[in-house]
């Protein structure tokens, strides 16, 4: 069965600074599909990027970008210039074939100090 | 603006009294998703609905029904609440279950059992 890993309970970073929230995936599967949720509180969680396993170029949003390693199944999301409207939970999940549920991981609370 | 409506966002009701919570979309998705997520934990997929194809995960407990009348309406039944099913239920749609398909979350109804 997939799992998804987020070693991180919780994070702080600085308003301006960078930031890297890691997770990790265990899969037999070739071809998927990795996100990053964002749910900020009290509110919907909306997607903040993704990445087909099947492209080695790492996915960029604006601040929002992936470090994706496949053959490590790492999928770390990096939020440069960090902003107070960042301050959120992040949820990595995975999605495969045409399955149709993601399975997220615990998610990761991001706090963003000004 | 096209959304995911969730009501009531808080409901509280009595151990064994059954309770349904109700989910809208006017982004004319066919996929319809209900997720629960308890206190510091992943969402977990209950069951969706492809169109009118209702598609259970293998270990949602009996308890948990739904009905979707119309491609609009999604409704999540518990027939008997316990203390357990005290959590937050995420309803979500997508245009298909393919991979690249992004699911667009409502806000979320928590529900209190006393």
């Amino acid at each position: 069965a997939q799992t998804v890993t987020q070693s991180q309970p919780e994070m702080s970073v600085q308003e301006a600074e960078t930031v890297t929230l890691s997770c990790t995936y265990d899969t037999s599967e070739s071809d998927y599909y990795l996100f990053w949720y964002k749910q900020p509180p009290s509110r919907q969680m909306i997607l903040v990027i993704r990445q087909e396993a099947y492209k080695q170029q790492n996915a960029t949003e604006n601040r929002f970008s992936v470090n994706f390693q496949k053959a490590a199944k790492s999928f770390s999301l990096k939020i440069s210039d960090s902003q107070l409207g960042d301050a959120a939970m992040y949820f990595c999940a995975y999605k495969r074939g045409s399955q149709g549920n993601l399975i997220f991981g615990k998610g990761t609370k991001l706090s963003v100090k000004p | 603006d096209a959304m995911v409506i969730q009501n009531p966002r808080y409901q509280v009701t009595q151990f064994g009294k059954p309770v349904t919570l109700s989910c809208s979309q006017t982004l004319n998705h066919n996929v319809m998703y209900w997720y629960q997520q308890k206190s510091s934990q992943a969402p977990k997929l209950l069951f969706h609905y492809y169109d009118k194809d209702f598609n259970n995960e293998a270990d949602t407990p009996d308890n948990f029904q739904s009905r979707r009348p119309n491609t609009s309406f999604c409704f999540l039944d518990i027939r008997s609440p316990g203390l357990g099913d005290a959590a937050m239920y995420l309803c979500a749609t997508s245009f298909s279950t393919g991979m690249f398909a992004e699911q667009f979350f409502g806000p979320g109804t928590r529900l209190t059992v006393l």
